[in-house]
């Protein structure tokens, strides 16, 4: 069983703060992993889709670094915004695409 | 491109009647996913299809939950009969390139509840 764990489970944020959360998974047989996205009463949308040892991808204020040889990704929200409140989910993703997600991290910023 | 589309929505039923829930890929995909959201589980994979092949439907609870896929346009799961527990977001996604790397692109849900 493939586990995949993220942390915190949930976070509260002042606007204008940055922040950052955490998605740890197996090192071994690596293909991608996958951060989504999710907003309350919405469906998970794809925000990054990495590959490769050293990755950094970048949105607009959200980033995110990959690091498959520890089995570690970490996501970034600088500056977070109220709009910016969503549960952020990764998912361990194998060659086929199968994905296997981890909890999510819920993120609320106050205003 | 319209997306994943499903429906319905919301569907509420009396525990025994029959529930089938359908999904339409987005055009192209050649991969269907089925999920169930429950707050105690998160989201969990029921069963996915290649080329319309069921090819894991080991995540498919028990015999009362069924899935299939006519064709590359249209899939159902069906549950029949629904029980109380049964109640939770059901999600299909389908896989598509994302940045040239394939990902999972998700419908917006159905959400189930079994009275």
């Amino acid at each position: 069983i493939l586990n995949v764990e993220q942390s915190p489970q949930s976070l509260h944020v002042q606007e204008g703060d940055s922040t950052n959360f955490t998605c740890s998974f197996p090192s071994s047989n690596f293909y991608a992993l996958h951060w989504y996205r999710w907003e309350t009463a919405k469906s998970p949308e794809a925000l990054f889709v990495m590959t490769l040892n050293g990755d950094e991808k970048k949105k607009g204020r959200i980033s995110a670094t990959l690091n498959t040889k520890e089995g570690y990704s970490y996501l970034y929200i600088k500056g977070s915004q109220p709009e910016d409140s969503a549960t952020y989910l990764c998912a361990w993703g194998d060659a086929g695409n199968m994905l296997t997600f981890g909890g999510g991290t819920r993120l609320m910023v106050k205003p | 491109d319209a997306g994943v589309i499903q429906s319905p929505r919301h569907e509420v039923t009396e525990m025994g009647q029959e529930v089938t829930l359908r999904c339409k890929p987005i055009s192209g995909h050649n991969s269907l996913f089925w999920y169930r959201q429950t707050m105690m589980r998160g989201l969990e994979l029921l069963i996915y299809f290649n080329n319309n092949v069921p090819i894991d439907d080991s995540g498919m609870p028990e015999d009362r939950f069924s899935a299939k896929m006519p064709n590359a346009s249209f899939s159902t799961l069906k549950i029949q009969p629904s029980e109380p527990r049964d109640s939770a977001v059901y999600f299909c996604a389908s896989r598509g390139q994302y940045n040239r790397v394939e990902t999972q692109y998700f419908g917006p849900g159905t959400r189930l509840l079994v009275l």
